[in-house]
């Protein structure tokens, strides 16, 4: 039972921000999101998290609506090497990773 | 600093036989820690979990299993692999937030991987 929907796949110009969407219509409200992304044969890389507040750190930066019904990731100025496929997740507790559960995910393609 | 390592990297093996995947983790002590396989194309399953050493909890019924013989080591095995177990799988390790020191983010850390055929 999927928590998040997101796109399929995207395409980003060299430099340029991505933005990537993730709906998560039926969140509840200490629910947390998560993103993470995974390069091409490795494993996930955690990118960032937020409960209510948008967030911001070296890689990224995550904004929830006011609602909490959905986020956007942004990679502000992006690189080839951010072609990934890039995973939001919700779950219940920080504390807890036995809810970690990962969907397809976007794949971000960075074009030069 | 903590470091994990999964081994082997790549393995072809014929169905029917054994299967023995290893994971360790440096740096920490008492992690939580797990294992994840994910199908050509898909996304991550997460097939175990444990706690503790000798405490292991299975997400999904298949015919694998999972082993926590020390603190920092984690095994998955097969007595009989068919052909539906080829995949990456995935080990990955988790803090307590008391363990994790500095600013908590709940994430977790994630091995190489190993990705086996079976044939």
């Amino acid at each position: 039972d999927a928590k998040t929907t997101q796109p399929t796949s995207m395409d980003c110009a060299e430099g340029r921000a991505a933005n990537l969407p993730c709906n998560h219509s039926t969140i509840s409200g200490n629910e947390y999101v998560y993103w993470y992304r995974q390069i091409h044969s490795q494993g996930p890389q955690y990118i960032i998290h937020g409960l209510k507040n948008n967030e911001t750190n070296e890689m990224a930066s995550l904004i929830i609506t006011e609602d909490r019904k959905s986020s956007t990731l942004i990679l502000p100025h992006a690189t080839l090497r951010d072609t990934a496929v890039y995973y939001c997740i919700v779950r219940a507790s920080m504390y807890n990773n036995n809810d970690m559960r990962f969907g397809a995910g976007t794949r971000l393609t960075v074009k030069p | 600093s903590q470091t994990i390592h999964q081994w082997p990297a790549t393995l072809v093996q014929p169905v029917g036989s054994p299967l023995s995947l290893e994971c360790t983790v440096e740096g920490t002590s008492n992690p939580n820690l797990y294992w994840y396989r994910q199908a050509a194309g898909r996304g991550l399953q997460l097939l175990f979990y444990s706690v503790g050493i000798g405490q292991i909890s299975s997400e999904v019924p298949q015919n694998l299993s999972a082993s926590r013989p020390q603190d920092r080591q984690f095994i998955l095995s097969s007595k009989k692999l068919l052909l539906s177990d080829s995949g990456f799988y995935l080990c990955a390790w988790a803090t307590l937030p008391g363990l994790a020191g500095g600013w908590y983010t709940g994430e977790l850390f994630f091995g190489e991987g190993s990705r086996l055929t079976v044939l």
